[in-house]
């Protein structure tokens, strides 16, 4: 039962415009989301986060929007650099429960120069 | 960010011995800590919670009797895959957290092959 859904295997996008990566849930419990970006043979790297409380938090060329009511929330990235290329995860949690990070598929970015 | 290691980051072992894994948080305490196994294409798969001075939590499925973990201290925890299978052949993840359900830090991974 995937409760993290990431539709979009793949993504192709030229340098210098914007990447959207996009993720779903199923769990109406989970409260904080979270995106990680990972290379072949490493672990995650952790991006970017947001708490339920907010629909949007930015960091530099990262933006998280999250729309509740939807449950759905997606990874803005721009303008996009050819380092960006990797698997984006996303994951949420449920913090009043285990704490558990639930992940997403996973989105292959790959950033045309 | 936090950092935390593994080790080793590769290792070839012979079907039917047990292969021991570290996981450590270098530059905080972690009372908590997590193992995950991916398969190729697939997500991350959450194993086991690691708790600190206690026994681990193990996911549906999941063979706690093959797949043992230890977390002796707060920067340590250690994962042993015992009677290797060449099934169990795949990339193994550890992370801890600051705070319990907040970010989580992931080491960099072990890809395991057994032979």
């Amino acid at each position: 039962d995937q409760q993290v859904k990431q539709n979009s295997p793949s993504l192709s996008v030229q340098e210098g415009r914007i990447s959207i990566l996009n993720c779903d849930y199923t769990n109406s419990m989970f409260d904080y989301f979270l995106w990680y970006k990972k290379y072949p043979a490493e672990g995650p790297t952790f991006l970017i986060s947001i708490s339920s409380i907010k629909d949007k938090n930015e960091d530099g060329r990262f933006t998280v929007f999250l729309n509740k009511s939807a449950k759905h929330l997606s990874l803005h990235i721009v303008p996009s650099q050819p380092g960006d290329s990797a698997v984006y995860f996303c994951a949420a949690s449920a913090r009043t429960g285990a704490n558990n990070l639930f992940f997403g598929t996973g989105t292959r970015l790959t950033v045309i120069p | 960010g936090a950092v935390v290691s593994q080790h080793p980051s590769r290792v070839i072992c012979k079907s039917g011995t047990s292969v021991k894994i570290e996981c450590r948080s270098l530059d905080f305490q972690a009372t908590t800590m997590f193992w995950y196994r991916q398969f190729p294409k697939k997500s991350l798969m959450l194993m086991a919670t690691s708790n600190e001075g206690s026994k681990a939590t193990y996911e549906q499925g999941v063979e706690k009797d093959k797949f043992l973990i230890n977390h002796a201290s707060l920067t340590l925890s250690t994962l042993t895959v015992t009677s290797a299978h060449p099934e169990d052949s795949s990339f193994y993840i550890c992370s801890a957290g600051l705070v319990p359900g907040y970010e989580q830090y992931f080491g960099p991974g072990t890809r395991l092959t057994v032979t």
